[in-house]
């Protein structure tokens, strides 16, 4: 099973819609969760920085971790053409592995206006 | 807004050549890190760097692979014989605190 899985998509929406993405993992000794985004030929960006299971909200971004089941989710409210980018999650288990991230595949998001 | 500055953006090398790519990470921050992401595949860590030492590297992360802060405030990668397999997106990343750190745009390594 590999640590990270996520759907790739890609995933396509009109603008306004409400986007979910998620991502599964296998890795018990995952305790922060962040959510990345990446235009096209730039480096992953921060978006949403999570510590253990809840929910955390900024702006139109909310991130969501359920530990027992092993489940990551982001909601995209009101979704813009601007949003249009690949998504990844990236787990980490702190501790010695603070600095080390495990992405997943990404799911590519296009907004279409 | 800092950014983490990373030199070539694209670099085209012969298999067997030498490489070093080049990042300035933001200057306060204190933790250093490579990434490459190959093709339509994932991004995966190579090296994390704090302190002046390695402080984790990924089965990636071999002999032909390695890393130093020459100078206090770059940050380089180089790969001593260059294969085929090593063309991807090298990204560089710093962070202050260990965590949510941010990514250079990348050099795109090409190895014919």
């Amino acid at each position: 099973q590999k640590e990270v899985e996520q759907d790739p998509g890609p995933l396509s929406v009109p603008e306004g819609a409400i986007v979910s993405l998620n991502c599964t993992y296998s890795n018990s000794a995952f305790q922060y969760f962040m959510w990345y985004r990446q235009y096209s030929r730039k480096g992953p960006e921060l978006l949403m920085y999570t510590y253990s299971s809840g929910n955390k909200e900024d702006g139109r971004f909310t991130a969501q971790v359920d530990k027992s089941s092993k489940y990551i989710s982001l909601f995209i409210r009101d979704s813009q053409p601007s949003d249009s980018a690949t998504y990844l999650c990236a787990p980490n288990a702190g501790g010695t592995s603070y600095g080390k991230l495990t992405f997943g595949q990404g799911t590519i998001l296009t907004v279409h206006p | 807004e800092p950014e983490v500055t990373q030199t070539p953006s694209h670099q085209v090398t012969q298999m067997g050549q030498e490489v070093i790519l080049r990042c300035v990470p933001i200057s306060n921050h204190l933790y250093f890190y490579w990434y490459r992401q190959i093709l339509g595949q994932k991004v995966e860590f190579l090296v994390s760097f704090y302190n002046n030492e390695i402080s984790e590297k990924s089965e990636i992360f071999d002999d032909q692979f390695s890393v130093e802060r020459p100078d206090g405030s770059n940050f380089t990668l180089k790969i001593r014989s260059t294969k085929l397999e090593d063309s991807a997106m090298y990204f560089c990343a710093s962070s202050r605190t260990g965590s949510g750190y941010t990514f250079g745009s990348g050099t795109r390594l090409t190895v014919v």
